[in-house]
């Protein structure tokens, strides 16, 4: 899997966008870019994913850049609950036989 | 409801002793994932099963023994060779191992005395 890097910590005030950076210049061309997140002493969420078009859900957004080698997870309007450590993690779809491999995350802790 | 389940949440025991921690999952997924984390660290991956009667090593495999007799279930064993064992344990299930859309379990907080 290609190595990412996310800075270890970030703070947001409540309501405002939180934008949660993620760089990943070795990608190839076949893997794709995951977030998940995990709250405090509980199992990490899954939240989105996406290849090069920029990808929306009801939880984020994906940014990825035209060269794909970073990303950014937008929540809009983060809430307390969106306090938690995220995961940026690449890897291709189709690789059978192999995991999820988790870095230390950024902690977004977003405050009132 | 669907879903992945551990348990306990919490468990004790005394150094030198087998543990065995649970993992059932109703999803019908072929594949489950062991991840041990520790304070302020990220999951490091222990074993993973693709199918039934299979399972591969993880990171992290040492001291560690799973089996996945059946598809709902990948028991994780923490035996007495583990040096560490104090830690939170994940479960986790995906259809497949392509698929990475993983589903987690609420963990297991081990604690060796």
């Amino acid at each position: 899997d290609a190595k990412t890097t996310q800075p270890p910590s970030m703070d947001c005030a409540e309501g405002r966008a939180a934008n949660l950076p993620c760089n990943h210049s070795t990608i190839s061309g076949n893997e794709y870019v995951y977030w998940y997140r995990q709250i405090h002493s509980q199992g990490p969420q899954y939240i989105i994913h996406g290849l090069k078009n920029n990808e929306t859900n009801e939880m984020a957004s994906l940014i990825i850049t035209e060269d794909r080698k970073s990303s950014t997870l937008i929540l809009p309007h983060a809430t307390l609950r969106d306090t938690a450590v995220y995961y940026c993690i690449v890897r291709a779809l189709n690789q059978a036989g192999t995991a999820l491999i988790f870095g230390k995350g950024t902690t977004l802790s977003v405050s009132s | 409801d669907g879903g992945i389940t551990q348990s306990p949440k919490y468990l004790f025991r005394k150094e030198g002793q087998n543990v065995t921690l649970s993992c059932e999952q109703n999803l019908n997924h072929d594949a489950m994932y062991w991840y041990r984390q520790d304070p302020g660290q990220g999951l490091r991956l222990i074993y993973y099963s693709q199918i039934v009667n299979d399972f591969q090593k993880g990171d992290i495999a040492e001291g560690y023994s799973v089996s996945r007799e059946k598809k709902e279930s990948f028991p994780l064993t923490v035996t007495s060779a583990q040096k560490n064992p104090t830690a939170f344990y994940l479960c986790a299930s995906s259809p497949t191992t392509e698929n990475t859309e993983a589903f987690f379990g609420q963990g297991t907080r081990l604690t060796v005395v």
